[in-house]
């Protein structure tokens, strides 16, 4: 069975500065899948950003990109120019590559508080 | 296009009393799960279904039910709703293949008294 960690359970960051958020997954799969999201007030979930195991290149959206570090098991987000509209709690995911969709294992959360 | 749809949005319900919550999508996801969100705990996967007619178990299914008579539902039953089922309640869906996203409702919250 697949596990991922976020061992950061809060964090706190100033306006215009970049954060960056921890990730460690334990897997035997050779091909997955890893994913941020993230979960405003709101309660709606919204993918941030996703990641192929087989793609050596890290993956970038705007302001937010990873650092996928496959040996290691680890995929951090970074954040940067933080914005008050990145105050949320933020969830890894790991999908197990197969034939076709596979469910998501998520961590347990972050909470990010963005600080004016 | 609404995407995922659950209702409803708030429920309070009493311990013993049963309900089900609905989940609709109208993109012909093939693939739909539901998870629960508890406090420290993250998301748990409860049941997921590949297709009409087809349900599996997820981490924790006991006090579930689950079908899908159809492509558009996949409805979650309480039998018997006991307070360690207090809880927000998201459903997902998506295509079934490997690069596909998911899709998730915007939730249910769930309090058992």
């Amino acid at each position: 069975a697949q596990t991922v960690t976020q061992s950061q359970p809060e964090m706190s960051v100033q306006e215009a500065e970049t954060v960056t958020l921890s990730c460690t997954y334990d897997t035997s799969e050779s091909n997955y899948y890893l994913f941020w999201y993230k979960q405003p007030p709101s309660r709606q979930m919204i993918l941030v950003i996703r990641q192929e195991a087989y793609k050596q290149q890290n993956a970038t959206e705007n302001r937010f990109s990873v650092n996928f570090q496959k040996a290691a098991k680890s995929f951090s987000l970074k954040i940067s120019d933080s914005q008050l509209g990145d105050t949320a709690m933020y969830f890894c995911a790991f999908m197990k590559a197969g034939s076709g969709n596979t469910p998501l294992v998520f961590g347990k959360g972050t909470r990010l508080s963005v600080i004016a | 296009n609404a995407g995922v749809t659950q209702t409803p949005k708030f429920q309070v319900l009493k311990t013993g009393q049963s309900m089900t919550l609905q989940c609709a999508q109208d993109m012909n996801h093939e693939y739909m799960s539901w998870y629960r969100q508890d406090p420290g705990m993250g998301l748990r996967l409860i049941h997921y279904s590949v297709g009409a007619g087809i349900t599996d178990q997820g981490e924790v299914p006991n006090g579930y039910n689950v079908s899908r008579s159809t492509t558009e539902d996949f409805p979650l039953r309480l039998l018997s709703a006991a307070p360690s089922q207090t809880s927000v309640y998201f459903c997902a869906s998506s295509y079934d293949r490997v690069d596909s996203g998911y899709t998730f409702g915007s939730g249910t919250r769930l309090t058992v008294v």
